[in-house]
């Protein structure tokens, strides 16, 4: 079975500090998507950024990056000179994986992280 | 585009009640998922559908039922409200697996 786990449960910083959410998933297919999601406190679900299983370049989107890396099975997400805006629910999900040659795509979420930042 | 929508936004049942949830995409996705999110917890999937006529289970399906007769329209229907069943839906589609998914604003049910 599929798992993800976002061992942070309420991270506080003060604005323009640097902040990393960390993401550890468990699968037993070589071939899966990991997805970031932020939820602000307006209640809908912002996609972030998705990276499938044979690509572990890093990527960074203005203050944004995202490290994947396989031999930890971590997928952690790092907010560069945070800023009141980025107060928000931020989820970790993995895609299902590829069984068989059929996938419908259904995720896996983690439980969330509650990201906090103060002026 | 509208992107997805979902009515209510809100609704308040008595325990054994019914109800339809709404949820409309004029993307013309062929994936389409409810998910519901309990407090602090991330979301989990109730039922998805691969395209119009295809339905199938999530990993928390019992006390909902789901339709798909046309691509863009994927309702979920409510039988017997239980308090076990207070929560956020969110409905989502996608244009094929992997792919990102696009949320509804979600329906907030209480069930009292």
């Amino acid at each position: 079975a599929q798992k993800v786990t976002q061992a942070q449960t309420e991270i506080s910083v003060v604005e323009k500090e640097d902040v990393t959410l960390d993401c550890v998933y468990e699968t037993r297919d070589t071939t899966y998507y990991l997805f970031w999601y932020k939820q602000p406190p307006s209640g809908e679900l912002v996609f972030l950024i998705r990276r499938n299983s044979f690509d572990e370049q890093n990527e960074i989107s203005g203050r944004y990056s995202w490290n994947f890396q396989k031999s930890t099975s971590s997928f952690n997400f790092t907010i560069t000179a945070s800023q009141v805006v980025d107060s928000a629910v931020y989820f970790c999900a993995l895609s299902e994986s590829l069984a068989g040659g059929t996938s419908y795509g259904k995720l896996t979420f983690g439980q969330g992280t509650i990201l906090t930042v103060h002026p | 585009n509208a992107g997805v929508t979902q009515t209510p936004k809100f609704r308040i049942l008595k325990i054994g009640q019914s109800m339809t949830l709404q949820c409309t995409q004029d993307m013309n996705h062929n994936y389409m998922y409810w998910y519901r999110q309990d407090p602090g917890m991330g979301l989990k999937l109730i039922y998805y559908s691969v395209g119009a006529g295809i339905t199938d289970k999530g990993e928390v399906p019992n006390g909902y039922n789901v339709s798909r007769s046309t691509t863009e329209d994927f309702p979920l229907r409510l039988e017997l409200a239980a308090p076990s069943q207070t929560s956020v839906y969110f409905c989502a589609s996608s244009f094929a697996p992997y792919n990102e998914q696009f949320f509804g604003p979600g329906t907030r049910l209480t069930v009292l």
